[in-house]
């Protein structure tokens, strides 16, 4: 199964938002209400940030949002600020205790 | 406070085993499944397959049918990940994470454990 479809990178300046694209098929992303996205500083594990779709975890300013239409859901970043910058994975169920990632992407707060 | 933490950097020669472990605590062990995720050096992440610590299910991505193995010991509270027939493209970091039953998110993470596969 292959990845689901992220952006390599996007790049916003501080204050500005930005949204990350994942796109999947309907055995995933459109089939369920199952997209997570977790944000990655180097050599640090992976963080939660938003899960369900788009429901927040405690902690998680709400600055970070999540949403889907159809195949594809996004993570939208209002107001950017410098500690933003990381890399960004969404994960989707696909069914059968099975889940898939998206090959990732590098947010740059310029 | 919830804590998953991993056991030490491996190096194993090509077609050998590794076997990481996870150990928990701070929550309730079998009311959360396992699931391992590992990153290779400057790539994404990669899921590696589920385990409930439940009912001792398990499923595994396609690409590692066959090599891989996730169990869990409720006595300890641990989890454990053996890769087998190991190849250089198997280095990398690996993950356990926690997934709340039936949520399919990872709420909590293991610090990660380098795998290394050389000659």
């Amino acid at each position: 199964q292959s990845a689901l479809t992220q952006p390599r990178s996007v790049s916003g300046s501080p204050g500005q938002s930005v949204t990350i694209s994942c796109t999947g098929t309907t055995s995933d992303v459109g089939g369920y209400n199952f997209v997570s996205w977790y944000q990655q500083h180097p050599s640090k594990a992976p963080k939660v940030m938003i899960y369900h779709v788009s429901k927040r975890p405690s902690g998680v300013p709400d600055r970070f949002s999540g949403s889907k239409s159809g195949n594809t859901a996004s993570l939208t970043i209002s107001g950017l600020q410098a500690e933003d910058e990381a890399d960004y994975y969404c994960c989707a169920y696909a069914g059968s205790h099975t889940l898939i990632f998206g090959a990732g992407t590098k947010l740059t707060v310029l | 406070q919830v804590q998953l933490v991993q056991s030490g950097a491996e190096v194993g020669k090509p077609g050998a085993s590794v076997k990481v472990s996870c150990k928990t605590s701070g929550y309730t062990f079998s009311s959360y499944d396992i699931s391992w995720v590992r990153q290779a050096p400057g790539q994404g992440l990669e899921w590696l397959g589920w385990s409930s610590t439940y009912s001792f299910d398990t499923n595994y991505a396609q690409n590692f049918h066959g090599r891989v193995t996730m169990t869990t010991d409720t006595s300890t509270d641990t989890a454990y990940m053996e890769l087998r027939s190991l190849t250089p493209d198997d280095t990398a970091v690996y993950f356990c994470a926690r997934v709340a039953s039936g949520d399919w998110d990872f709420d909590y993470w293991g610090q990660g454990t380098l795998v290394t596969v050389s000659s």
